[in-house]
């Protein structure tokens, strides 16, 4: 079975172009999280949703980050306008939430440069 | 926000030794922990999880979990040099997010 998918795998931009990741869960997963690792801040969680729903976002940085969920096979996270502190590679990750099991899937990740 | 400390590291250890990695977390509502393996440039995928207190072996690695005292760890029996990775510990609150550990870097010296 395929996993989580995302692309692109690589974007390299310039400050003040819109970046889009996109993602697409592994099939039958109700709950969708993006996520943004940097070497000074870790692994953060910047959104998640739940049966395509937004359930919190209390992680995304500012205004300028946005992600929609249109159905349960594709996810996107907006960056307008991009700027080189955006520089981090995101991942996507999805999980069947039951309970108390909850494994989270990652995908390959996104590794973002804004010059 | 939840916080969840990782012995800072970086481990090295030789090759066919224990390596121990250590993580305590502060939500005490926390029910569910897990370990992540993150190879350099790769994303983070799971090795164990455990939900009970005590031990939990799965092949080489053996979890921990005391909840009285808000902490896991993990074992890695035998190292072997493919065991080089960093280790995020992972804490699932009661809102289903999970919070991770900023990571130990385990290197097994052939």
């Amino acid at each position: 079975d395929a996993g989580v998918i995302q692309s692109p795998r690589h974007e390299v931009t310039e400050m003040g172009q819109e970046v889009t990741l996109r993602c697409k869960p592994i099939s039958g997963h109700n709950s969708l999280f993006w996520y943004r690792q940097t070497m000074m801040r870790g692994l953060e969680l910047l959104i998640y949703f739940n049966n395509n729903v937004p359930i919190d976002d209390s992680g995304m940085p500012e205004d300028r980050f946005s992600a929609k969920m249109p159905n349960a096979s594709f996810s996107t996270l907006k960056i307008q306008p991009s700027e080189p502190r955006d520089s981090a590679v995101y991942f996507c990750a999805s999980s069947l939430q039951t309970g108390q099991a909850v494994t989270q899937y990652f995908g390959p990740g996104t590794r973002l440069l804004v010059l | 926000q939840k916080e969840v400390e990782q012995n800072s590291g970086p481990l090295s250890v030789p090759e066919g030794a224990i390596a121990s990695l250590n993580c305590t977390y502060s939500d005490r509502v926390s029910q569910s922990f897990f370990w992540y393996r993150q190879y350099s440039g790769k994303s983070p995928e799971l090795i164990m999880s455990i939900y009970s207190n005590g031990d939990k072996e799965d092949g080489r690695f053996t979890a921990q979990l005391n909840k009285a005292s808000q902490y896991v760890s993990l074992l890695i029996r035998d190292s072997q040099p493919s065991d080089s990775a960093t280790y995020l510990c992972a804490v699932l609150g009661g809102d289903y997010k999970l919070s991770f550990g900023a990571g130990t870097t385990v290197t097994v010296r052939a």
